[in-house]
């Protein structure tokens, strides 16, 4: 089945920088890559997403990029706010598939 | 809010207790799943249902046990659970099998004593 990895666990930017999340996958079948947020005590909540037919996807502050040939994906946050400060996961999921696997989460902080 | 919830949010109960979680989408949407998240582990998809009839089962020990009586209700029925079950456990709904947007509820928090 599919393995998602994600690095790091935890990372760490001052406010106004920029932050990097990867994640590599292992099912070259796979095809649909979304991210979510977590903050403290709600769900996950999708924040952006990418499919394979596509190399880069942007959304005002937020951006995520595929390679397919290497089997990663990244999500760029640039201008980080301390309203950035969660945990986010990366997920990958193909078609036949029903359910998404997720990676481990990396809890982001934005340092003032 | 994503239009996905669940209640109770925060449940505590001992391993002899009967309890039930509920989750209830207000999205119109025909596909529900239970995910378990644990602390330092990735989610794990527990069940999946499709117009109320389950299509996926990862594998749950039978102590989890869930019903969809219609395409906007969950349950999870817990009976004898373990410690180690303590967990997040969140419902999420997408539109339906294949389309993968899926939108999250709060989450229960469920402490087994």
């Amino acid at each position: 089945g599919e393995n998602v990895e994600q690095h790091p666990s935890t990372l760490s930017v001052q406010e106004g920088d920029s932050a990097v999340i990867k994640c590599t996958y292992s099912d070259s079948a796979s095809n649909y890559f979304p991210w979510y947020k977590q903050e403290l005590g709600k769900g996950p909540q999708l924040i952006i997403d990418i499919r394979s037919n596509v190399g880069e996807k942007k959304d005002q502050r937020i951006a995520v990029t595929l390679n397919k040939t290497a089997k990663h994906f990244s999500l760029h946050i640039t201008e980080t706010q301390p309203e950035d400060s969660a945990v986010y996961f990366c997920a990958a999921s193909k078609r036949g598939a029903d359910g998404l696997t997720f990676g481990k989460g990396t809890h982001l902080i934005i340092q003032p | 809010e994503t239009g996905v919830t669940q209640t109770p949010r925060h449940l505590v109960m001992g391993m002899t207790n009967k309890k039930s979680l509920k989750c209830e989408q207000h999205l119109g949407h025909n596909a529900m799943y239970w995910y378990k998240q644990s602390a330092k582990k990735p989610l794990e998809l527990m069940f999946v249902y499709s117009l109320e009839e389950r299509v996926e089962n990862n594998s749950v020990p039978s102590r989890f046990s869930p019903e969809c009586p219609n395409s906007s209700h969950l349950f999870l029925h817990l009976h004898t659970l373990q410690p180690e079950d303590s967990a997040l456990y969140l419902c999420a709904s997408s539109q339906a099998l294949g389309k993968y947007e899926q939108y999250f509820g709060p989450g229960t928090r469920l402490t087994v004593t």
